[in-house]
Parts: structure tokens; sequence; C-alpha cells
């Protein structure tokens, strides 16, 4: 079975500051891994993927993350927030077997002026 | 335009009685799924299917039903609902990259806008 972790409900950066979502995943195969985006009353956009390539994955809007093998994580960053990017931010693993996606619970950014 | 659409957007009705969210996607995408979302829990997955008339059940499906008779619709019915479904519900779609049995399958899925239901 899988399992995705995400650390903190709640984040909370100024504008231009660094932002760092963290994610820590479970998974008995090598995953896929994506990050998805909710604004406001809107359905989810992917962010970005992990699909056994590269581990640094650059995603849209300036986010990328780093697929860690020894710890389980890919964390997402941006260098520098803007407030456009004030969302609920999901992680999600992958079965390659059956295309299940298994979310976290999410992280809820909020960005301040 | 490439898009998965959910009617209706919103939705209130009373416990008991029927009713029927649809879901198309116009990308010829094979894997379709239904999704609800509830505070603090992230996304569930309700019910998936892989093709036409196989359909199959997800973490949470009691309550629910499904049918794929077409490729590219997937409704989500409620027989008889209930107040703890009330909820936001996605519909969701994926390809596959590649072809053949050893491709390999990225799972990018696709979500629909949403439905926000609330059983009185």
């Amino acid at each position: 079975a899988q399992s995705v972790t995400q650390l903190g409900s709640h984040v909370s950066v100024s504008e231009g500051a660094l932002v760092l979502l963290r994610c820590n995943y479970s998974s008995s195969v090598p995953p896929y891994l994506f990050w998805y985006v909710q604004y406001p009353n809107q359905g989810l956009q992917l962010l970005l993927k992990y699909t056994s390539a590269a581990t640094l994955v650059k995603g849209i809007n300036g986010f990328e993350a780093e697929f860690k093998k020894s710890e389980t994580s890919f964390h997402l960053t941006k260098p520098s927030a803007h407030m456009s990017d004030a969302a609920e931010y999901f992680c999600a693993v992958s079965d390659r077997s059956n295309y299940k996606l298994t979310f976290g619970k999410g992280t809820l950014l909020t960005v301040n002026p | 335009e490439a898009q998965v659409t959910q009617n209706p957007r919103y939705l209130i009705t009373v416990t008991g009685k029927k009713l029927t969210v649809t879901c198309s996607q116009n990308m010829n995408h094979e894997y379709m799924s239904w999704y609800r979302q509830d505070p603090g829990l992230g996304l569930r997955q309700i019910y998936y299917s892989m093709n036409v008339e196989v359909t199959d059940k997800g973490d949470v499906p009691e309550g629910y039903k499904v049918s794929r008779k077409e490729k590219r619709n997937f409704p989500l019915i409620l027989e008889s609902p209930s107040p703890n479904q009330t909820s936001l519900y996605f519909c969701a779609s994926s390809f596959r990259r590649g072809g053949g049995p050893r491709s390999r399958s990225y799972n990018e899925q696709f979500f629909g806008p949403g439905t926000r239901l609330t059983v009185l």
C-alpha cells in the first residue's frame, strides 16, 4: 500500500520568501510522484511530476521538486513566493500498475504582503 | 479544448433523493476516476474505471455507484444520498504515454472543475 504524508497543513510565508512544502511517501515499488495545486473554488492543476527520469523536476510557475529516494521525500520549493501562489497544494503518489493516485491531506499556503 | 467537464457544479438536495453527477472527457482517455475532497482528509478515491465496462472500487465506495458505457462518460450515482456524502467531488481522467503492454504510464490525471454537493 502507498501513502503520502504532507508535513504542515498550513504554511505561511512572506512575499519574496522561500516556499518549502514537505512531502514524504511510502511505496513498496519505485513511485511516480506528483504535486497538484488547487486555487480557491477551482479544480486541481498539475504543477510537476517525477517519473524516474531526472530527480530534480521543474514545473510551472517557478516551482520545482527533488526526488530523494534515501529520504523517501519529494519536497516542493520555490525561491521567491508571489501573492498569486496562495493556494492548497497536494502531493500524490501513483501506483504504476493500476493508475491509482494516493493523495496527501494537502498544505494550505498563505502568502503575506 | 482538452478538458474534463462535470455537471452540475453545485447541487443541494435532500436525504434519499437519487442523483447523478455527470463527467465527460474529450481526450480519449481510458482511465477515469471519481474522488471526494473533505477538509483535512485530502482527496479520496471513490471508484475508478480502466476502460469501457470495467469499473472497480476505490477507497470509499460505500453509497456510490458508477457506470462506464462509453469511453468519454463516467457518471457518479448516489442512489440514496445521506448528509455524510456532503462533499466536493472531482472527476479525473488519464492517458497512457507510448503504446504496447510494456509502455510506461505516467498517470498524469486531468481533473474536472468539481461538483459541490450538499445533502440536507
